[in-house]
This record gives structure tokens, C-alpha cells and sequence, in this order.
């Protein structure tokens, strides 16, 4: 069974500092890697997604996230966040070709100004 | 340009009552799921629906049926509610064995269940 591990629960942030958002996860075989965002009172909406061919992938909002194969590690960045960023993130992963997704436990990111 | 639209958005319920959650979506997706989401716990799957005229437990399927009862509706059903099931329910749909770029889930707005 796959699984998704994300170790930073909750992380606080001032205005134009970098994020990066660890996400690890456990599958042998062929996976399908993503990141959701949850504004405050909304539902999960896509951030990027990896499915193939170049590693480092870029999403919305200037959001983007690199798949290390080696680490099973698909960790989320941006260099500079705003206060609008302050959201809930999810990571998620689709292995061996299934239709379902398993997804982490949050990272609740607290931007201040 | 719905989406996915569930209903009701809010509900409390005592403890023993039953009620249905609704999901529909005009996509034309061929599987839909349903996920409870609890505070550090991240989303779980209750059950989903690979296609129509299917559905499979998932992470946590005890207390809740469903019914895909056609391609666009996926309900919940809640028999005999309980405390432990406060929490706010997610339907979402994506398309089925897809494997490319297009994949992805569509979630609704979610529901937000007390029981007391």
C-alpha cells in the first residue's frame, strides 16, 4: 500500500521568505506525485502535479516542486512567499496507475506580515 | 461550470439519526470518492466509486454505505450517526486509469457534519 508522509505540521512564515514543504512517500513502483492548497473555509484546489519526464515541476501561483526519486522525497517550494499563501497543503500520490489518491496529513503555512 | 457539488453544506445531527450527503458532477468523470477530513489526520478515503455500477471500501468505510446510483451521483449514507463522525465530508471525481496529464481529482465544497 502507498503511503504519504509530511513531517512539517505546521510552519510560519514572515512575507518574502522561501518555503519548502518536505513530502515523502512510500510506493515501490510507478507513481503519480501532487500537491493541494486549502485556503481557509475552501476546498482542495490543484497546485502542480508530477507525472512524468522532467523532475522539477512548476505549478500555479510561482509554486514548484521537485520528485527525487532516489529519496522518494517530492518536496514543495516557492522563493518567496505573501500573505496570501497562508493555506493548508496536502501532498499526495497515485501509485501503480490506480484511480485513487492517498494523501498526507497537512502542513498548515501561516504567512505573516 | 459546477464541478463537483455536494450537499448539504451543513448539518447536525443527534446521535443515532441517519442522513444522506449528496454528490454530483457534470464532468462526465468516471469515478468519484468520498473523504472525511479531521483536524491532523489529513483526508481519508471512506469508499469510491471506480466506475459506474462499482464501489470499494476505503481507509475507512465503517458507519457509511454509499450508492453510486448513476455516472453523475455518489452518495454517502450515514445509518446511525455517532460523535466520531464529526467531521467535514469531501466528494471529489477524477477520471478513471487515465494515465495522462489530465488526471486529477475535482473536489466539491465539502460538508460540514457535527453529530452531538
Amino acid at each position: 500500500a502507498q503511503s504519504v508522509s509530511q513531517h512539517n505540521h505546521h510552519v510560519i512564515l514572515s512575507e518574502a521568505a522561501s518555503l519548502e514543504l518536505g513530502c515523502n512517500y512510500s510506493y515501490g513502483g510507478t507513481v503519480n506525485l501532487f500537491w493541494y492548497v486549502q485556503y481557509p473555509g475552501q476546498h482542495l484546489q490543484l497546485l502542480l502535479k508530477y507525472f512524468s519526464g522532467d523532475p522539477l515541476v512548476k505549478g500555479i501561483k510561482g509554486f514548484e516542486a521537485e520528485f527525487i526519486k532516489s529519496k522518494f522525497s517530492f518536496n514543495l517550494r516557492k522563493p518567496s512567499v505573501q500573505w496570501s499563501d497562508t493555506a493548508e497543503y496536502f501532498c499526495a500520490v497515485r501509485g501503480g496507475g490506480g484511480n485513487k489518491l492517498t494523501f498526507g496529513t497537512g502542513t498548515q503555512l501561516k504567512v505573516e506580515l | 461550470n459546477a464541478g463537483v457539488t455536494q450537499t448539504p453544506k451543513f448539518q447536525v445531527l443527534k446521535t443515532g439519526q441517519s442522513m444522506t450527503l449528496q454528490c454530483a458532477q457534470d464532468m462526465n468523470h468516471n469515478s468519484m470518492y468520498w473523504y472525511r477530513q479531521d483536524p491532523g489526520m489529513g483526508l481519508r478515503l471512506i469508499y469510491y466509486s471506480a466506475s459506474e455500477g462499482t464501489t470499494d471500501k476505503g481507509e475507512v468505510p465503517n458507519g457509511y454505505n454509499v450508492s453510486r446510483l448513476n455516472k453523475r451521483e455518489f452518495s454517502l449514507r450515514l445509518e446511525s450517526a455517532a460523535p466520531s463522525q464529526t467531521s467535514v465530508y469531501f466528494c471529489a471525481s477524477s477520471e478513471y486509469f487515465s494515465t495522462g496529464a489530465n488526471y486529477g481529482y475535482t473536489f466539491g465544497s465539502g460538508t460540514r457534519l457535527t453529530v452531538v
